[in-house]
Formats: C-alpha cells, structure tokens, sequence
C-alpha cells in the first residue's frame, strides 16, 4: 500500500504569496491532519480534515487554511506569506475514528521557505 | 504552549549498546502514546504506541514503557544500530472531541549512534 504523499516537496516563495500544498492520504484513510514543523517550536498541530470538513482546529492565524476533497486528499494553503512562516510543513493521515486512538501516518513533507 | 517534554536533547550511545530515550508528558487525561523516528529530510515514521491502560509494549528491538504515576514515557532500543541514528518523538493524544486528529509532540532527542 503506497504511503502518504505530499508535493510539492520544496518551494521558495517571497513574502506577501500565498502558497498552495497537497497531501494524498494513505488509501482508505479518511482523515487527514497539518503539522508545521520548526526548529524553535517543533512540531504543532493546524488542522485535521475528515470528510471534506475541517474537525479539529490549532491555534493557528486565520492565513492558514485548508480543504479537504471527496477522495480525501487535502491541501492547506497559506496567503500573505510571511518570513516566519518558512518551515517544514507534514501531513499525516489516519482511518479517522473520531475520538479513536489510531496511529497517524506522516508524508516526506514540503519545505517551505519564504524570502 | 502545548507540549510533551523530552528530558534530554541529545543522546549518543555506541553501537551495539542499549538506547533509552525518556519523555514526559503534562496531560494526564491522555489515552494514547506514540513514538516516532525522524531522519533527515524525511517525515517522523511511526515505531511504536502504547495505550493508557498498559505500562509497557515490545515491538522489533524496541520497547515503550509507560509511567502514568509520573506521567513518564520511555523508549528503549535494543542493541542500536547506525541505522537508529534520527531524532525521536513522543507525541500523545488527548480525549475528547476537541483532540480528534491531534498529536501533541514533544521537541525532540537526537540519537547519535558512535561506530
């Protein structure tokens, strides 16, 4: 079963775009979540998408966004990008089971970077 | 913030030697444990999960043992190999609604593994 997959794998962009990633999750997985990854806050939970509809939400400014389609691939998107904002951005996808203990699976992740 | 913290940044052990990387989480109202390998230029790969209601799990070489008393996780590795140098990450998953598709992730412990 092939694993999750993100791309673009490495962006540059300047501040001021947005920018748009993908994830495809694990096939038959139906929930999707976004981790930002820094060196100064590690990794921190944005969202979590199951059935085309955000479930879970982390604390995050509103430039943060996403969507998630009816085969369960998701994107997030980031307007107005700013320079702290250059990261390693994960997806992980999971069955789903709300309130369940599942494992979440992580994809190689994009390289953001924002000069 | 959020977090589940890790009691040492940096551990080197030689090869052939057990590994124990320990983790401390605040969140006593967390059901769920999982540990993840992550090396450079990859997404964090899952290795292995406990839940609340057991103190301890072995896997291939690897073994979690859970202290909810003190709210101390640990993650023993078994005769390290090269191949085990990465960082390591707890992460714990809380109850409830408000947690579906949420990890909450510690900072990290990097495994240097000596020749």
């Amino acid at each position: 079963k092939a694993g999750v997959t993100q791309t673009p794998r490495y962006l540059i962009k300047t501040r001021g775009q947005q920018v748009t990633l993908s994830c495809s999750p694990i096939s038959g997985h139906r929930s999707v979540s976004w981790y930002q990854q820094t060196p100064g806050q590690g990794l921190q939970f944005l969202f979590e998408y199951f059935s085309e509809t955000q479930r879970n939400k982390g604390n995050f400014p509103g430039r943060f966004s996403g969507r998630q389609f009816s085969n369960s691939r998701s994107e997030m998107n980031v307007s107005t990008l700013e320079l702290g904002d250059s990261a390693l951005y994960l997806c992980a996808s999971s069955l789903g089971l709300k309130q369940g203990v599942e494992t979440q699976y992580f994809g190689p992740g994009t390289r953001l970077l924002v000069l | 913030g959020e977090n589940v913290g890790l009691h040492l940044p940096t551990l080197s052990v030689q090869e052939g030697d057990n590994s124990i990387i320990n983790c401390a989480y605040s969140n006593s109202a967390s059901d769920y444990f999982i540990w993840y390998k992550q090396e450079s230029g990859k997404g964090p790969q899952f290795i292995i999960d406990i839940r609340s209601n057991m103190d301890k799990r072995q896997g291939q070489r690897v073994t979690v043992l859970l202290n909810k008393t003190v709210k101390h996780l640990s993650l023993q590795i078994a005769a390290t190999q090269p191949g085990d140098s990465a960082v390591y990450f707890c992460a714990e998953k809380g109850m409830g609604s408000s947690n579906t598709g949420k990890l909450i992730f510690g900072q990290g412990t990097t495994l240097q593994v000596k020749p």
